[in-house]
């Protein structure tokens, strides 16, 4: 049972356009959720997280929406570059977190993103 | 930049045969997770520690998956005996418990095939 879901398997955008990427979830008791970005042949890697109390977190070009309601986030890139072109993976963990536990991901799919010229 | 080490980056084995992937994570991280990337599936989690200890490995295939944390500087992810359907893309990652606002470090992963 596939709790985090990336149902855009792929995804083309053009150079200085937004790319939005989303991602739906089914388990309530997530709390906290990730986006990680993976270029070909290496791991994943941390790009912005959003914990459940906030709907909105941004950083740079990115930022991710939650909409704890819908169960449902999404990532937007503006303005998108060709170094975007990457696997980008939704992320969530279960609460409630506190030092000393360790809180396991349950990564959806993915999403390849491409940004053309 | 600290990094996860995990060896071998390309493995190929044939059907039966036992394998062992290594990740070092990073210094003075306490959590270690196993994942492994399939097409179907994404990212799936077979296991994790936390200093040390095994807190969820119910993830693997009990019958021929293992994970051990020998010490802090050493998880092994084993496949005995190793069948076609394992081929993918194994990855390991670590972290803080202390730390949750910032992911945890992925390895660059050991791609396996197995004929």
């Amino acid at each position: 049972d596939q709790q985090v879901k990336q149902n855009s398997p792929s995804l083309s955008v053009q150079e200085g356009r937004i790319s939005i990427l989303n991602c739906d979830y089914t388990n309530s008791m997530f709390d906290y959720f990730l986006w990680y970005k993976k270029y070909p042949a290496e791991g994943p890697t941390f790009l912005i997280s959003i914990s459940s109390i906030k709907d909105k977190n941004e950083d740079g070009r990115f930022t991710v929406f939650l909409n704890k309601s819908a169960k449902h986030l999404s990532l937007h890139i503006v303005p998108s570059q060709p170094g975007d072109s990457a696997v980008y993976f939704c992320a969530a963990s279960e609460g409630p977190w506190t030092a000393g536990t360790a809180s396991k991901l349950t990564f959806g799919t993915g999403t390849r993103l491409q940004v053309t010229l | 930049d600290a990094r996860v080490t995990q060896t071998p980056r390309h493995k190929v084995t044939e059907m039966g045969q036992e394998v062992t992937m290594r990740c070092q994570p990073i210094l003075g991280h306490n959590t270690v997770f196993w994942y492994r990337q399939t097409m179907m599936q994404g990212l799936e989690l077979l296991a994790y520690f936390r200093n040390r200890a095994p807190l969820d490995d119910s993830g693997m295939p009990k019958d021929r998956f293992s994970a051990e944390m020998p010490d802090a500087t050493l998880a092994t992810l084993k496949i005995q005996p190793s069948e076609p359907r394992d081929s993918a893309v194994y990855f390991c990652a670590s972290g803080s418990d202390r730390v949750r606002g910032v992911g945890y470090t992925f390895g660059s992963g050991t791609r396996l095939t197995v004929v």
